[in-house]
């Protein structure tokens, strides 16, 4: 069965960095585009950052955009999240989530990493 | 930027009622790229309906979905216990994704 699970998360300080990873398992990794989708405590579902299943292409959304990066290593069936500049605004639990390239949407999701960015 | 508006807020509904909620797009959505998902207190996110009216695997025939255009619904036709949860829906466009704010469902 498919298995996404994420790890890296905790507490760090404003303007510093931190690198998320999501172990995947059950499904062939490197056939798939792979997503982070954050969800500050209490809010809604926010789309962080999208990756082709080659790590060609990678796509972000604006209030991330040249602070976080997204890659991927295929050999080892896992992704990545690399966050910079971190802000009290990115305090969130962090999900990785399948990409279903046919129809736009996230068909698998991991239980999520809680990243708290405070002083 | 499509911005994905979802109504109402919350929802006050008994077992055994039906549920419609509400998401309207700023601007015209491919209904092949239009998503609900389910998230229950500290879990993830559940891929509930995608292509606007699909049901994804396992996900009871309880629930439907329609819609074209700038407005979608999320039907449960008779609810269940386990169904009172949070519901977002999700589009996507020009390699670029948005949810809704979400609706509550909660026991009346």
């Amino acid at each position: 069965q498919v298995q996404l699970v994420e790890s890296g998360g905790g507490v760090v300080q404003p303007g510093r960095s931190l690198r998320l990873s999501c172990a995947a398992s059950g499904f062939t990794f490197s056939g798939y585009g792979m997503h982070w989708v954050r969800q500050a405590p209490g809010k809604g579902l926010e789309w962080v950052a999208l990756i082709w299943y080659d790590g060609s292409n990678k796509y972000y959304g604006d209030s991330v955009k040249g602070r976080f990066t997204i890659s991927r290593d295929n050999s080892k069936n896992t992704l990545y999240l690399q966050m910079n500049s971190l802000r009290a605004g990115d305090t969130a639990v962090y999900y990785c989530a399948r990409d279903w390239e046919a129809v736009g949407t996230f068909d698998y999701w991991g239980q999520g990493t809680l990243v708290t960015v405070s002083s | 930027e499509i911005v994905l508006t979802q109504s109402p807020g919350t929802l006050s509904l008994s077992p055994g009622e039906r549920a419609t909620l509400s998401c309207r797009a700023s601007q015209s959505v491919s209904s092949s790229y239009l998503a609900w998902y389910q998230q229950k207190p500290g879990q993830a996110p559940r891929l509930l309906i995608y292509g606007a009216s699909s049901r994804a695997t396992g996900i009871p025939d309880r629930f439907s979905g329609s819609g074209s255009g700038t407005d979608f619904t999320l039907t449960i036709s008779r609810l269940e216990p386990e169904d009172f949860a949070v519901y977002y829906c999700q589009q996507y466009s020009s390699s670029l994704y948005t949810f809704g704010q979400g609706t509550k469902l909660e026991i009346k």
